[in-house]
This record gives structure tokens, sequence and C-alpha cells, in this order.
């Protein structure tokens, strides 16, 4: 596993939607499809925004989804708000050598 | 209400060892798996490893060799230790559980170690 790929930024106006990609290699996702989306924002702990590849928990806007296609993951933010502006980060399981792998993360920029 | 909160020191002299306390509340401690997850300033995150109750770990291979991963559940708390530390070690680090190994629930605030003489 080599970690996996995120673009460094992404940016949207308010009321836009925006995609952000996670792409990684099929050792990286092997057969499951646990993959997990991380909202930070400054100086705050990450949050988890979707699991299981589009699962939400509680509490998380239904504004937030996620799919996976291949070896490539998404996080679809639609209706951007100005509070959506943070990091994204995805991550993946997998019983490889390195269960937990994280993405390099992608700044939201909201316009 | 989950509250996990990382305690220990801020500053740790190479190389000697990073040690650091998670106390765990709202929650029991044999409910959710218990990872340590690190981000160095202004850079993404980084696994470093879980344990389960039962004293099930698993670890980053790149820390394998330098990571010790605790639980007292009597105190409802988890511990990391990492030996040899050196400047690359400075990072926000953070203790997060989760109920499942896949995926990380709730996060602490995180804690500031700097690594240098």
């Amino acid at each position: 596993q080599s970690g996996l790929t995120q673009p460094a930024s992404v940016s949207g106006s308010p009321g836009q939607s925006i995609t952000i990609s996670c792409t990684g290699t099929s050792s990286d996702f092997g057969s499951y499809n646990y993959v997990s989306w991380y909202q930070q924002h400054p100086g705050k702990a990450p949050k988890l925004m979707i699991y299981d590849v589009i699962n939400r928990p509680s509490g998380v806007s239904s504004r937030f989804s996620g799919s996976k296609s291949g070896n490539t993951a998404s996080l679809t933010i639609s209706g951007l708000h100005a509070e959506d502006e943070a990091d994204y980060y995805c991550s993946s399981y997998t019983s490889g050598s390195t269960p937990v792998v994280f993405g390099g993360g992608t700044k939201l920029t909201v316009l | 209400q989950v509250q996990l909160q990382e305690s220990g020191p801020g500053l740790v002299k190479p190389p000697e060892t990073l040690s650091l306390t998670c106390s765990v509340s709202g929650v029991s401690i044999t409910s959710y798996y218990w990872s340590w997850i690190r981000q160095p300033p202004g850079k993404g995150l980084e696994w470093i490893g879980y344990i389960y109750y039962s004293g099930d770990t698993n670890y980053n291979p790149s820390l394998k060799s330098r990571v010790t991963i605790s639980v007292d559940t009597s105190k409802s708390q988890f511990s990391l230790r990492l030996t040899s530390v050196t400047a690359a070690d400075t990072a926000v680090y953070y203790c997060v559980g989760g109920r499942l190994r896949r995926y990380f629930d709730y996060w602490g605030q995180g804690t500031l170690v700097t690594v240098s003489s």
C-alpha cells in the first residue's frame, strides 16, 4: 500500500456541488468497501463524515455523500455552505500489512 | 456523550520515549477499538495503531519497531509509547475511538508533542 491520492485543493461557490476524489491501488482498497471520509477545520480534530463508502453518521448533513468505482472513491458535497470550507481526508481499511491508510488531504475553498 | 482526552508531555528530547495517555468517558472502553493517529504540523494524517480491550493490537509497519499501545480497562484509559524519537515525530497526536476497526467515530482534541533538544 502506498497511500491514497487526493487533489491538493478544490473550490466552489456557495450552492454549487463539488467532488473530491481519492485514488488508490487494488491493494489500498482490497475487495472491501471500507472507505471513510473526515472533515477537519483549522486547529480542530477531524470529524467522521462518511464510512463504508456511502454511510453517513447520525448528525452529518445529507449534503455529504460518498461513492466508489473501481480504485477511486469520491466525496460529493452538494449545495456548498461557507462552513464546508475545511480539509478533507479519505481513508481505507484492508486486511493488508498496513490496515489503515489516509489520503494526503484536500483543501476545500468556498469562494 | 463520548469524550477522549489526551495527556502527556508536550516536549520530548531525542532520542527519549514519547508517552501519552488517553482518558475515555461516556462509553465503555470494552465497546470500541482505540487508536492513535498523528498529524505533523501542516501535513496529513498518519495512523499509528489500534488496540482492543482484549489486548489485540495492530501497528503501522513504518512505526512498529518503536510503538507500543496498551489499555487499562480499570481506568478507562489507553496509552501510547513511542521510543527513540526524532524531530520527525513532532506532531499533534490524537486518540481516537471506533466502533469498528475500519473507521474513527470519536476523536480527542489532540495534543502537540514537539521533539527537540
